[in-house]
């Protein structure tokens, strides 16, 4: 098993540009989270998403927004970019949100 | 809300020495605590979560309700042991699951030889 896989790896995005980040969890995971983690910082929670509907949302604006797939993927969106949003952007699965939680590698975003 | 505190933000030890890295917790029920690590190059991982009670690679963690703190120890560090080292208790209003997880800043152990 690959694990959680996240793509791009590594992205360099304009201010104002709008991103899209992927994961593929676990197979058989249903639960996806996703979480920012700025630069000497620990993560920070985003989005949870459990069989295809939103489950919880941490303190982000609105110009954050997710999605989960039949077959359990997900995407991050992350509109109107600012520098502020560099970070590495993880994200995590589990059977059913509950036991534990995989990470992927993450994908590292640059907004210049 | 729910905040997580590791007041080291960097841990020297010798390799044989004990180590423990400290992390205090707010939170109003009984909450699941988790710690993660982070090897280089690795991706984020869990380490143990108390409520297994396991001991993982030598390290254990004590829930202190009273203190609200879940230290991790190990008694005898190795310099497999660097990395860092984050404390995670779920966010308290996902009923303990733990993919909703409010991590501390981060304890980077570094184990000398």
């Amino acid at each position: 098993d690959a694990g959680v896989t996240q793509s791009p790896t590594h992205l360099i995005k304009t201010r104002g540009q709008h991103v899209t980040l992927r994961c593929s969890p676990i197979s058989g995971h249903k639960s996806v989270s996703w979480y920012q983690q700025v630069l000497g910082q620990g993560p920070q929670f985003i989005f949870q998403y459990y069989e295809k509907e939103e489950r919880g949302r941490g303190n982000f604006p609105d110009r954050f927004s997710a999605r989960q797939f039949p077959n359990y993927s997900s995407e991050l969106n992350v509109n109107a970019l600012l520098l502020g949003d560099s970070a590495l952007y993880l994200c995590a699965s589990s059977y059913q949100g509950i036991g534990e939680a995989f990470f992927g590698q993450g994908t590292r975003l640059t907004v210049v | 809300a729910q905040r997580v505190t590791q007041p080291e933000k960097l841990l020297s030890v010798f390799k044989g020495a004990p180590v423990e890295l400290k992390c205090n917790y707010s939170y109003s029920g009984s909450p699941e605590l988790f710690w993660y690590v982070q090897y280089s190059r690795q991706r984020l991982q869990l380490l143990l979560r108390h409520i297994s009670r396991e001991s993982i690679k030598g390290f254990t963690a004590d829930l202190n309700k009273g203190e609200t703190s879940f230290h991790l120890k190990k008694p005898f560090a190795q310099e497999e042991d660097s990395a860092m080292y984050y404390c995670a208790p779920p966010n308290e209003n996902s009923g303990g699951s733990n993919y909703k997880l409010t991590f501390g800043k981060g304890t980077l152990l570094t184990v000398n030889p």
